[in-house]
């Protein structure tokens, strides 16, 4: 068990609609990213938040948006599905390292599923 | 831009024998930290290992080594013995130092183990 929990854990929507994918990160951890896993794609990086603020931005489609809230909970909202969309979805937290060690290693949870109809 | 290349897609082998998951990386940043990945078929993505491009020995973990060549940008992973259990798609990742903490994830390898 990473310690980061995701829900829901599968998704089946219908294209057009929106979601929301939710994240808790582990604890202590003030980092959290999102990333999509899909076959033709691979797993790409898609956006990061660092206690509350925007850090990176990845490959993130203009229709997917996401927030960090002030518990460090994160969510990623995703609008105007389309079937291209279908993939899992993971999220993963970090802590802050410093100086020279400042990148650690990401846990990631056990992803959702989404499934676009 | 930061590269990761994981040539081999997929490998079988049957149980015991020792495999090496190949990873070549690309980057121009001096700091980087490379990753190993292992995804079951249960679906998550289990953090294996993290070695920082300023560290030069390599590490052994129970059945589990790994070996860094900074002259040819590989981080190779080599399973000794291996076990049924060890069967899943295995990451190599990077990230650099001043590019935030986000991952470059190589396409994977799938390892099938038979018994």
């Amino acid at each position: 068990d990473s310690g980061v929990t995701q829900t829901p854990k599968h998704l089946i929507t219908a294209t057009g609609q929106r979601v929301t994918l939710r994240c808790s990160p582990r604890s202590g951890d003030l980092s959290v990213y999102w990333y999509q896993q899909s076959l033709d794609q691979g797993l790409q990086f898609l956006i990061q938040y660092y206690n509350g603020e925007e850090r990176a931005k990845g490959n993130i489609l203009e229709r997917f948006s996401a927030q960090q809230f002030p518990d460090l909970h994160s969510e990623l909202n995703l609008s105007s599905l389309e079937l291209g969309d279908s993939a899992l979805y993971f999220c993963a937290s970090s802590s802050q390292g410093e100086g020279r060690m400042r990148n650690t290693e990401a846990f990631f949870g056990q992803g959702t599923r989404l499934t676009v109809v | 831009a930061q590269k990761v290349t994981q040539a081999q897609t997929e490998i079988s082998v049957v149980e015991k024998e020792d495999v090496t998951l190949d990873c070549v990386y690309e980057t121009r940043d001096t700091t980087y930290y490379l990753f190993w990945y292992k995804q079951p078929p249960s679906g998550e993505l289990v953090f294996l290992i993290r070695r920082n491009s300023f560290d030069e020995q390599n590490e052994i973990s129970g059945r589990y080594s790994w070996n860094f060549q900074k002259s040819t940008s590989s981080f190779n992973f080599t399973i000794t013995a291996s076990q049924v259990v060890d069967s899943a798609v295995y990451f190599c990742a990077l990230s650099v130092y001043n590019a935030g903490n986000m991952l470059t994830f190589g396409g994977g390898t799938r390892l099938m183990v038979k018994p």
